[in-house]
């Protein structure tokens, strides 16, 4: 069974450029997490999407980040403009949440981004 | 909200034990996770407890305490392999919140 899918692996850009990242889930995962990671700290939720549906994204700086879950299955996070702050390891995870509880996660390899 | 504290580093022996403390503050509580991240690489999960006690699963095991907010991970027999940091994560509201992570370094 293939795991989640992130690209690019890598990307370094100038700050104000935009940049997008994309996210194939376990087939089958209802649940589709993006996260932030800085170097030493643990992941920070964005958004969490239930099928197509955002269902969390309080922590998602909705100035310059948008996401977007089109039919319930790959997922698209966006930045523009990109800060220098905004350099980090974005990570993709999905579950095959049930009512009531929280399940395991699956994460991909993540795409680190580096912002000059 | 959540808020999870656990040590930032630990060192321990090959071969030895070594136990990794996580204390939990949280609202609509279910379930505690630890996962597993290599240097550069994602989170892999390693367990998930909800009811109180010590569940092992071969060379780790884990424990959990609801009443004090309260869990360890417990790795036996070290391998350098086991070098890693150790993220603690408290499952609530259908929303899982984690830890700074435990960098744990494996010496020979």
């Amino acid at each position: 069974e293939a795991g989640v899918v992130q690209s690019p692996r890598y990307k370094i850009i100038e700050k104000k450029q935009p940049v997008a990242f994309w996210c194939n889930p376990i087939s089958g995962h209802n649940t589709l997490y993006w996260y932030l990671q800085n170097l030493g700290q643990g992941p920070e939720l964005l958004i969490r999407y239930e099928n197509e549906e955002a269902v969390d994204d309080s922590q998602l700086p909705k100035d310059r980040f948008s996401a977007e879950r089109l039919k319930g299955v790959d997922s698209t996070l966006k930045i523009q403009p990109a800060e220098l702050g905004d350099s980090a390891v974005y990570l993709c995870a999905s579950s095959l949440e049930t009512s009531g509880r929280e399940n395991e996660q699956f994460f991909g390899p993540g795409t680190r981004l580096t912002v000059l | 909200g959540q808020n999870i504290d656990q040590p930032t580093e630990m060192t321990a022996t090959e071969g030895a034990i070594v136990q990794i403390n996580c204390t939990y503050q949280t609202s609509g509580f279910n379930g505690l996770f630890w996962y597993q991240q290599h240097a550069g690489e994602a989170p892999t999960f390693l367990s998930y407890n909800v009811l109180d006690g010590l569940e092992e699963k071969g060379r780790f095991s884990s424990f959990l305490s609801r009443s004090k907010g309260y869990s360890y991970l417990l790795l036996k027999e070290l391998q350098m392999k086991d070098s890693a940091s150790y993220l603690c994560a408290a499952g609530g509201y259908q929303k899982v919140t984690f830890g700074t992570g435990t960098k744990l370094q494996v010496i020979p």
